[in-house]
């Protein structure tokens, strides 16, 4: 298993372009999410989605666009950047089976916006 | 809400010391605990976690963490530190579904 994986791994846009970051899970995993995080802030959540076709808002949504058309994928458009988007972005799974709420994180893509 | 504190943003612990780091959540039921780490440029990588039962839980690593309801903590530790075990911590909380509440971290550097 691959696990949890992000692309791109670095970005750099300029402020007004869109993007969208890449996730994807080879585990079946149910719920999956999307975290930013900031120096001294922790992560902090976006959106999240428990299943193909739901997803629902986190802490910080605002800017951000999410879909779930499958189990594996769950992309995180950018709309319009702007600099307060710099960050390192994380995605991770979980299985939701047995109330495990254990998640499993990808390897992160860094955001900078200019 | 659910909410964590992680007092210490950094803690320097000589190689071979002990190592305690705090946590203090707030929430209004029985709180589904995690701790992970965060290795420069890495992802998050599970510590150890608390569901119920044994408030004394341990993980990988050699790393345990002890679950006190009456003081709503969930401080981690380690009897004895290798450099290897530099890096970023983060203790989060689950309120009774998949919603990690992450705290802003502690920093932990190991001096020879």
């Amino acid at each position: 298993n691959a696990g949890v994986t992000q692309t791109p791994k670095f970005q750099v846009l300029k402020t007004g372009q869109s993007m969208t970051l890449q996730c994807a899970q080879d585990m079946n995993h149910e719920y999956m999410s999307w975290y930013r995080q900031d120096p001294g802030m922790g992560l902090r959540l976006i959106h999240y989605s428990v299943g193909a076709g739901i997803t629902d808002q986190g802490e910080v949504p605002n800017g951000y666009n999410v879909s779930r058309s499958t189990t594996e994928d769950f992309p995180l458009r950018l709309l319009s950047a702007a600099p307060s988007q710099t960050s390192v972005y994380f995605c991770a799974s979980s299985p939701r089976t047995g109330y495990s709420y254990e998640q499993y994180f990808g390897p992160g893509t860094r955001l900078t916006v200019t | 809400a659910q909410s964590v504190t992680q007092p210490d943003i950094h803690i320097t612990v000589s190689e071979g010391a002990s190592l305690e780091l705090r946590c203090n959540y707030s929430y209004g039921a029985t709180p589904y605990l995690f701790w992970y780490v965060q290795s420069p440029g890495q992802g998050l990588q599970l510590l150890l976690k608390y569901f119920s039962g044994d408030t004394l839980v341990q993980g990988i690593k050699g790393f345990e963490a002890e679950f006190k309801r009456s003081q709503s903590s969930f401080n981690l530790r380690k009897p004895s530190v290798h450099w290897s075990d530099a890096a970023e911590y983060f203790c989060a909380v689950a309120g009774g579904n998949e919603k990690l509440t992450f705290g802003t971290g502690t920093r932990l550097t190991i001096i020879p």
